[in-house]
């Protein structure tokens, strides 16, 4: 399977855990973005790449949050301290960004966070 | 906030043509009309986009008016598997603005 890949796919944690998440965006997409989708919601943006440099931040992204692309393949989202708001599905997108295609984004599975 | 109106629901017939409709009559120049589906807790998929000229590919056309204020999507033979919520967004710049979508059914 060539697609964005998430891990895990479920995650229950208690409140006040860290918990940190991986996406494996497609091979060559240098755009990598993360979403975060409430019950109902559409969902909304957290930050993007551009190989591994974090361009743009929402202000849904506390202090809590930390993203990072390191060697500008996968990313992680990390969140400290995780609090009972946090519970959402944490979403991974790539785009070939420059690439003849255009910039489409791609979603992954999704991380299915819940917080007790 | 989303720049898109999209009926909140829409039934459809299995094996009938399902159109769903968007306005998006804020949309600048330089924007184009996405659209994504999401079946129960899976992650969006993409369907198709265009900027002026309608648009089809092997999972649905995009019909947008001449003066882009609006777009429809249409599935030409609805099956149970395309019951998801349909979102239109317009996209020029690096993040898709998300609304709350169509949710479709398909009825068998």
């Amino acid at each position: 399977d060539t697609g964005v890949s998430q891990d895990p796919r479920h995650k229950i944690t208690k409140r006040g855990q860290n918990v940190t998440f991986r996406c494996d965006p497609i091979s060559e997409h240098n755009r990598l973005y993360w979403y975060r989708q409430t019950l109902g919601q559409g969902p909304e943006f957290l930050t993007y790449f551009q190989n591994e440099a974090q361009l743009e931040k929402s202000r849904l992204l506390s202090d809590r949050f930390s993203a990072e692309r390191p060697k500008g393949s996968f990313s992680t989202l990390e969140i400290q301290r995780t609090e009972q708001g946090d519970s959402a599905m944490y979403l991974c997108a790539s785009s070939p960004r420059w690439a003849s295609g255009g910039d489409t984004q791609y979603f992954g599975p999704g991380t299915r966070l819940t917080v007790l | 906030d989303a720049k898109t109106t999209q009926p909140p629901s829409m039934d459809c017939a299995e094996g009938r043509a399902a159109n769903l409709p968007c306005n998006h009559s804020t949309i600048s120049g330089n924007e184009y009309v996405y659209w994504y589906r999401q079946i129960h807790s899976q992650g969006p998929q993409y369907i198709i986009h265009g900027l002026k000229n309608n648009e089809t590919n092997e999972m649905a056309s995009l019909i947008i008016t001449e003066d882009r204020k609006s777009s429809t999507l249409i599935l030409p033979h609805a099956t149970l598997r395309d019951t998801a919520v349909y979102y239109c967004i317009n996209f020029g710049n690096e993040k898709l603005t998300f609304g709350t979508g169509t949710r479709l059914t398909i009825i068998p």
